[in-house]
């Protein structure tokens, strides 16, 4: 069955230090590929989005991701993390191209940022 | 400007009672989700709609139906309500096309809880 994985379910981080976060989906057609960021009581944020071209793709608040097709992988990373980044990640697979309209989201990374 | 709404906010149900969730979208877009979001599960996808008067199955879809009469509303319902189906709702719309993608903007969230 198709899955996405996320394999830090909790990271706790100083402030400045460098933060990725791995997701990895099992899919062996066209992906697009998302991370959204939960902040405390609030509804899901997208944070950045890879559809096609250039792999590494930037997104908002310094955060990057890059994917990385023969891995399966689109993992997120930023050099240098801020009390404010402490939230919920979630990796989302939206499974084939066009209209299929599926989306998948991994089991969430909980980041704590200590200030 | 409203967006994806989700009503209602909150809700307390007795096990065997039945509720509907109402979303709502004034972004003329084709697709809407319906997701549940426990701790440490991440987003499951209960069901899905491609379009009016379409619905499918997502990855947990047992113990919900859907209704998409209008494009712009897409409804939850809960015929028999379950202590397991205590959870936050997040409803979510999107649109997919040949030359324009958008990410998924999401509602606030319902809280249900059944006792």
């Amino acid at each position: 069955a198709q899955s996405v994985s996320q394999h830090n379910h909790h990271v706790i981080l100083s402030e400045a230090a460098s933060l990725e976060l791995g997701c990895n989906y099992s899919y062996g057609g066209t992906v697009n590929l998302f991370w959204y960021v939960q902040y405390p009581g609030q509804h899901l944020q997208l944070l950045l989005k890879y559809f096609s071209g250039d792999p590494l793709v930037k997104g908002i608040k310094g955060f990057e991701a890059e994917f990385i097709k023969s891995k399966f992988s689109f993992n997120l990373r930023k050099p240098s993390v801020q009390w404010s980044d402490t939230a919920e990640y979630f990796c989302a697979v939206k499974l084939g191209s066009g209209n299929t309209g599926k989306l998948i989201f991994g089991q969430g990374t909980t980041l704590q940022v200590k200030p | 400007n409203a967006g994806v709404t989700q009503t209602p906010k909150f809700r307390v149900l007795k096990t065997g009672q039945s509720m509907t969730l109402l979303c709502a979208q004034d972004m003329n877009h084709e697709y809407m989700y319906w997701y549940r979001q426990d701790p440490g599960m991440g987003l499951r996808l209960i069901h899905y709609s491609v379009g009016e008067g379409t619905t499918a199955k997502g990855e947990v879809p047992d113990g919900y139906n859907v209704s998409r009469l209008k494009k712009q509303n897409f409804l939850l319902g809960l015929e028999s309500a379950a202590p397991s189906q205590t959870s936050v709702y997040f409803c979510a719309s999107s649109y997919w096309g040949s030359s324009y993608n958008s990410p998924l903007h999401f509602g606030n969230g319902t809280r249900l809880t059944v006792t």
